[in-house]
């Protein structure tokens, strides 16, 4: 059974801090996704890294793609209440299989 | 264009009971994904569609569970007898292809209720 485990699992902080969410597994995927969800919606796809060792900026969030593709990490930048949500990280394993991890819940005080 | 609809977005049943989850997904798109979330966490996939057929039911937990599409569009998730455990946000995601790092789209969820 492939796993993606995400730390921390809760997050609170200040506005402006910094932060690291991680997600790893043992498992190779051959792209990794993130998503946002807020409260009574569904996820919504953030950013997909493809290549091992990538990173691609989305304004004050990083993401970094593991070089043997089996881990990322997401950077946040001088956080912001807009930023509250639950982040999910998603493996994708052959034509369809999108495994999602364990979420990372993170609050952002004003 | 519409996101995905899922519908009813609250359900309250009692144990015992079936219940039937519906899901529009957009229009065009051939792959379909069903999903239970349990207190706001990770995402236990349930099953995948293309087109009308299903080739991975492997997450359904139990055989009260049973889904199908028609038309290439809308999927319905039935769970017979429901149990106080299948209480959960059910998702639903379609995307334009099965196709490595194709984006999924959600709609907002079934909020299922079991009493």
């Amino acid at each position: 059974t492939q796993l993606l485990e995400q730390s921390p699992q809760f997050l609170s902080i200040q506005e402006g801090e910094n932060l690291t969410v991680y997600c790893n597994s043992s498992s190779v995927f051959s792209s990794l996704q993130w998503y946002r969800q807020e409260p009574g919606e569904g996820p919504v796809l953030l950013v997909t890294v493809v290549t091992g060792g990538e990173v691609k900026k989305l304004k004050r969030l990083t993401f970094q793609f593991g070089d043997a593709r089996k881990d990322s990490s997401l950077h946040i930048t001088a956080a912001q209440p807009g930023d509250t949500g639950l982040y999910l990280c998603a493996g994708v394993s052959g034509t369809y299989k999108y495994i999602f991890g364990t979420g990372t819940r993170l609050k952002v005080l004003a | 264009g519409a996101g995905v609809s899922q519908s009813p977005s609250n359900k309250v049943t009692e144990k015992g009971k079936d219940v039937e989850l519906r899901c529009d997904p957009i229009s065009g798109h051939t792959a379909l994904y069903w999903y239970r979330q349990s207190l706001g966490q990770g995402l236990e996939f349930l099953i995948y569609f293309q087109g009308n057929s299903a080739p991975d039911k492997s997450g359904l937990p139990s055989d009260r569970f049973s889904a199908e599409r028609t038309g290439g569009s809308v999927s319905t998730l039935t769970i017979q007898r429901t149990q106080q455990e299948d209480s959960a946000v059910y998702l639903c995601a379609s995307s334009l292809s099965s196709g490595s790092g194709s984006p999924l789209h959600f709609g907002n969820g079934t909020r299922l209720t079991v009493t």
